[in-house]
């Protein structure tokens, strides 16, 4: 299957400061979209991107479609406690209908 | 407006025992996935269903199935439960097949 790969795997920042994250695959995505996942709970849905080159926000947080379409980016700026969790990349290739997600990026921030 | 609903929210059993999970997507969604998450990873894909038929199977074995209701609801049912079937199982709706998924806070399944 679809490997995603994220990276950090783990972030500790303090409040304020601005956080970058990244998501590479091995093939080529028609979709990427981003989750954050908080304890207990399921991802919710942050961020949907189809197009690449898309640049898009949802608050402090922003994504960008990768040109080369294996590749897609989450920042968020002027993190605050509640940005705290495990965030997810998944992408959808041209063919089939599963989303396959990374391994996921722990963010925490210290206030 | 409601979102996944999914129950239980947790579940023990044995080796060998069989389980249900169930999943109400979001009215006017048609699409409903199911993913295990094992801690510590991201979500693997399991199955989805769109209008009634199975549209994706994830490398899972056939121990595991899943069915999808008129009324767009879902179970997914797992046979001769293993140890490594613990997990979180997730079931996410979408309006399409292509859309986003929107998902529920997941059934904690413990196998002992």
């Amino acid at each position: 299957g679809q490997q995603l790969n994220q990276s950090p795997q783990s972030m500790f920042i303090q409040e304020g400061e601005d956080v970058s994250m990244n998501c590479t695959s091995s093939s080529i995505f028609n979709t990427w979209l981003w989750y954050k996942q908080d304890p207990g709970e399921g991802p919710v849905l942050l961020i949907a991107l189809y197009k690449a080159g898309e640049l898009t926000s949802n608050g402090r947080l922003t994504a960008q479609f990768g040109i080369t379409r294996k590749d897609s980016f989450l920042n968020i700026s002027a993190s605050i406690p509640s940005d705290v969790g495990i965030y997810f990349c998944a992408g959808q290739p041209y063919t089939g209908n599963q989303f396959y997600f990374g391994t996921g990026t722990s963010l925490t921030v210290i206030p | 407006d409601a979102g996944v609903t999914q129950s239980p929210t947790h579940l023990i059993k044995t080796r060998g025992q069989h389980v249900t999970l169930r999943c109400s997507p979001i009215s006017g969604h048609k699409s409903v996935s199911w993913y295990q998450q094992v801690l510590g990873q991201g979500p693997q894909f399991i199955f989805q269903y769109y209008e009634k038929e199975e549209r994706g199977r994830g490398n899972f074995p056939d121990r595991f199935s899943a069915r999808q209701f008129p009324n767009y609801s879902s179970e997914l049912n797992v046979n001769a439960l293993l140890l490594g079937d613990s997990a979180l199982y997730l079931c996410a709706s979408s309006l399409e097949r292509h859309s986003p998924l929107h998902f529920g806070n997941g059934t904690r399944l413990t196998v002992t």
